[in-house]
Formats: structure tokens, C-alpha cells, sequence
């Protein structure tokens, strides 16, 4: 099984609301990825975390904030996001953060800030 | 700079005839590449990868791709397209020997099939 889920699926915000994502993986994976994707865009990497500590944050501003509470889950803090933010916000899991390890990703929550 | 390529934007077939999404990276030394589909409104897929050895990679739904080193090419082959294979497809290395680095994607292309 390599099944990556997400929620919420679809996610409407207002400029000054905080709301979370949520990504979920069984497969003992110990690296999960954040990404975000624009339309018909490849996915640009936002946050790695590797064993539960975060090893790659891609520069993204502090009103993303992520934490992985445990080896299964990670989430996305939003606080003040821009009408610019919205996307497609795609999570990933690999085996560990090994160069030939494939990342598995989940379905996406997508995004949209009033 | 590292870097992948997918030179078509949109590529059109008929159901039935075989189909190639090309794809060609910039990477020092080795590439682990790999390939991705993504349907409408969905997370993207695994299809195959290319780690080592036999340069023919066969993978999911009846994909396969071949990896030339001298042309640095890993393109995307199907030898009879469904319709149901239309989809935006993303090709992406990684630079074996830099642990803990990106994949990096090419800009994706659209594959239409007709019936």
C-alpha cells in the first residue's frame, strides 16, 4: 500500500483565518515532504522533514508553518495567507531522504485565500 | 545548474498508437530519474524509476522509459495509448551523491488521447 492521504480535499480561507492541512502516511516512511503547486505547474518543494526534524525549509514565508507531530503525520500551519497562496498543496512520503528512494504523494488539499 | 527538460508542452495521439513524452536532463555526475503522472485534479503518481542496470525501466499501466546516457534522455514510451491515459506528465531527477537534495521536475507535459 502506497497511500499518502490529505485533508481536508478542497479549503476556502479568509486573509486573516489560521486553518491547518493534514497528511498521513502508514507505510513507515521517515521522510514527508510539503509541496505546492500552481496550475499545470510542477510542484515546488516547500518544508522536508527526515525522522521527524525538519532538515529543508525552501525559504517559504512564516505564515507556513510546518510540524510533524509523530513519524505518520505532518501538517501545515496557515496564519495571514495571501490570495497569492492559493495552489494545490501536495504532501509526499519516502522511505527515508535517500536519492533513490521514490516519493509517494497524496491526493492534494487545494486551496483558495479570499 | 541542474536541471530537466520535457521540450513539448502538449503531445496528441490516437488510441492505439504508441505515444512518447521525451524528457532530457543536466545533472553532474549520475541521475536517479524518475516519472510521474498527475489526472485532473489529483496528486501526482509513480509510474517508474531509473536507478541503475538495464537502461529499459518498464512500470505501472503498461509504461515504459529508457534511459540513454549519452543523449541524456529518460523519455516515456506506451506502445498503444488509451484514452484514459490522457494526463499531465512530469519527469524528475535527482542527483545521486548529494544526499537529501530535491527532486527537481521538468515544467510537465499534457497528453491527449483520442478516440
Amino acid at each position: 500500500d502506497t497511500e499518502v492521504t490529505q485533508t481536508p480535499k478542497h479549503l476556502v480561507m479568509g486573509m486573516t483565518n489560521k486553518k491547518s492541512l493534514k497528511c498521513e502516511q502508514h507505510m513507515g516512511h521517515r521522510a514527508m515532504y510539503w509541496y505546492k503547486q500552481k496550475a499545470k505547474k510542477p510542484p515546488e518543494l516547500m518544508f522536508v522533514y527526515s525522522y521527524e526534524k525538519l532538515s529543508i525549509n525552501e525559504s517559504v514565508p512564516s505564515r507556513f508553518s510546518p510540524e510533524c507531530p509523530n513519524s505518520s503525520l505532518l501538517n501545515l500551519h496557515l496564519h495571514a495567507l495571501q490570495p497569492e497562496d492559493s495552489a494545490l498543496y501536495l504532501c509526499a512520503s519516502s522511505q527515508d531522504r535517500g536519492d533513490r528512494e521514490t516519493q509517494y504523494f497524496g491526493p492534494g488539499t487545494r486551496l483558495l485565500v479570499l | 545548474a541542474q536541471s530537466v527538460a520535457q521540450p513539448e508542452d502538449q503531445v496528441n495521439v490516437a488510441e492505439g498508437n504508441p505515444l512518447t513524452v521525451k524528457c532530457t536532463y543536466s545533472v553532474s555526475g549520475n541521475p536517479y530519474l524518475f516519472w510521474y503522472v498527475q489526472y485532473p485534479n489529483r496528486g501526482l503518481q509513480f509510474l517508474l524509476k531509473y536507478i541503475t542496470g538495464d537502461n529499459l525501466v518498464k512500470g505501472s499501466y503498461g509504461f515504459e522509459a529508457e534511459f540513454n546516457k549519452s543523449q541524456t534522455s529518460f523519455h516515456l514510451k506506451k506502445p498503444s495509448a488509451l484514452v484514459s491515459d490522457s494526463a499531465l506528465y512530469f519527469c524528475a531527477v535527482r542527483p545521486n551523491n548529494q544526499a537529501g537534495t530535491a527532486l527537481i521536475f521538468g515544467k510537465g507535459t499534457t497528453l491527449s488521447v483520442s478516440s
